[in-house]
């Protein structure tokens, strides 16, 4: 099994509804992220949290909400979606080995269309 | 505005060729420099990293160089193979608040 999944992997929404993208990790890690990834702009950062009672902003936040319902659950909301959100969204887990190591380890994506 | 300017956006190399891709940052606070490799329809997995008080790290046919006084760092992908296709990231880390940002990323294509 993955060691980092995202649900779901498609979803075609329309502009206003409500929709939560999940991740969770099988890892131990406490480091977990989210990133939108677009075309000629990389990955970008929306939120992260470094254990369960922190969360953080990232570069992108707006528009975004997060729950980090456990150490391995860390869950995307957007509250009333519109088009520009229309993106490729990882989740990623790292696990903290020090200044010399960080790698961060990335979920299938999930691929999320607002119409 | 993008913390790590990356280039080329994409590159046609031919089997057996080296591929070359550039990344050049601003923020003197950074103090790790990973390479992300994605494959098309697949998460970014990392490929090799380096640390600013080394000039240079060799992993296989994957080579990072590393110009602090430029602060410029590029990937080197020796005898490109079309196994080797694929979009690749350069990264930086802050060293205070240990987030990583990322490059546009570079599609590499290796043709047979």
């Amino acid at each position: 099994d993955a060691d980092v999944t995202q649900t779901p992997r498609n979803r075609i929404t329309k502009t206003g509804k409500r929709i939560m993208l999940e991740c969770s990790q099988t890892k131990g890690h406490d480091r977990m992220y989210w990133y939108r990834q677009d075309p000629g702009l990389g990955l970008r950062l929306i939120y992260y949290s470094f254990d369960v009672k922190d969360i953080n902003k990232g570069e992108i936040s707006d528009g975004y909400s997060v729950s980090r319902q456990a150490q391995a659950k860390f869950s995307l909301s957007l509250e009333s979606a519109i088009p520009n959100q229309t993106a490729l969204y990882f989740c990623a887990t790292s696990d903290w080995g020090g200044s010399s190591t960080d790698t961060q380890y990335f979920g299938p994506g999930t691929r999320l269309t607002v119409l | 505005q993008q913390q790590v300017k990356q280039s080329p956006q994409s590159l046609i190399v031919q089997k057996g060729g080296i591929s070359i891709i550039n990344c050049a940052y601003e923020n003197t606070a950074f103090d790790y420099f990973p390479w992300y490799q994605q494959f098309p329809g697949k998460g970014p997995a990392l490929l090799i990293a380096i640390r600013p008080d080394v000039s240079e790290k060799k992993e296989g046919r994957f080579t990072i160089s590393f110009n602090k006084s430029a602060k410029q760092f590029s990937l080197h992908i020796m005898d490109s193979q079309p196994g080797d296709s694929a979009t690749y990231f350069c990264a930086a880390r802050g060293s205070n608040d240990y987030k990583l940002s990322f490059g546009a990323g570079t599609t590499v294509t290796v043709r047979a």
